[in-house]
C-alpha cells in the first residue's frame, strides 16, 4: 500500500496569507496525485488532479506542484472560505489518502 | 446535473452485513464513462476508498478490505450498491458514494452515517 503523509497536521494562518501544504508518498506515484478540500459536514471537493491541474471551477489561488514522492498545495492568498481540511490522494496504485491538514484561523 | 444520494440503515449490529445504495440522478450509469465507487470516513478521521465499479460491471476493491466488500450495479442502471460483511465498531463511518474519472473522485454524495453497535 502507498502511504500518504501530510504535514503539518494543523496550520494556523491569517486571511490574506500565502500557505503551503505538504504531502509525501511512501513510493513514487509520478504525477498521480490529487488534492481535496473538505468543510465540516460536507463531502470532499476535488481541487487539483495530476499534481498541478485545477479541477473545474476551482479558483486560480489554488495551485499544486510536485512529482514522484513530494507534493505541495499552495493557496496564494487565503480567503475566509478556505479554512477547511485538505487531503491528498494518490491514484498510481489503487487509491489512498493522506490523513489531512487542517487550516485554521490564527 | 448529475447528483448522487446514499441511502441505507443508520445503525447496524456487529457481525452483520451493511448494505448501502447510491442513487444517481440526472444521468444513467450506462451512459456516463465514470467509475462508481464508495469512500468512507470514520468520525474525526481520514478517507478510505472501499471499491469501485464500471458500467460493464468490472469491479476494483481496496486490497485491505477485499474479502469483505462487494460493489454491484442495480438493474435500473441508476443505482449501485455497497455490501460490507462482518461488521465491527471500526466500520462506523460516514459512507460516501462518488464518481471517479482517471483515478480522482469528481462528484460525491452527501454521505450516510453508519453506526455499528449492538
Amino acid at each position: 500500500e502507498v502511504v500518504m503523509t501530510q504535514s503539518p497536521a494543523t496550520l494556523s494562518v491569517s486571511a490574506g496569507e500565502r500557505v503551503t501544504l505538504s504531502c509525501r508518498a511512501s513510493q513514487s506515484v509520478s504525477d498521480n496525485l490529487a488534492w481535496y478540500q473538505q468543510k465540516p459536514g460536507q463531502a470532499p471537493r476535488l481541487l487539483i488532479y495530476g499534481a498541478s491541474s485545477r479541477a473545474t471551477g476551482i479558483p486560480a489561488r489554488f495551485s499544486g506542484s510536485g512529482s514522484g514522492t513530494e507534493f505541495t498545495l499552495t493557496i496564494s492568498s487565503l480567503q475566509s472560505e478556505d479554512f477547511a481540511l485538505y487531503y491528498c490522494q494518490q491514484y498510481k496504485t489503487w487509491y489512498t489518502f493522506g490523513q489531512g491538514t487542517k487550516l485554521e484561523i490564527k | 446535473q448529475l447528483q448522487l444520494q446514499e441511502s441505507g440503515p443508520g445503525l447496524v449490529r456487529p457481525s452483520e452485513t451493511l448494505s448501502l445504495t447510491c442513487t444517481v440522478a440526472g444521468g444513467s450509469i450506462s451512459n456516463i464513462s465514470y467509475y462508481w465507487g464508495w469512500v468512507r470516513q470514520p468520525p474525526g478521521k481520514g478517507l478510505e476508498w472501499l471499491g469501485s465499479i464500471y458500467s460493464d460491471e468490472t469491479t476494483y476493491y481496496n486490497p485491505s478490505l477485499k474479502s469483505r466488500v462487494t460493489v454491484s450495479l442495480g438493474t435500473s442502471m441508476t443505482q449501485f450498491s455497497l455490501h460490507l460483511t462482518s461488521l465491527t465498531a471500526a466500520d462506523t463511518a460516514v459512507y460516501y458514494c462518488a464518481t471517479s474519472l482517471g483515478g480522482t473522485f469528481r462528484l460525491w454524495g452527501r454521505g450516510a452515517l453508519v453506526t455499528v453497535s449492538s
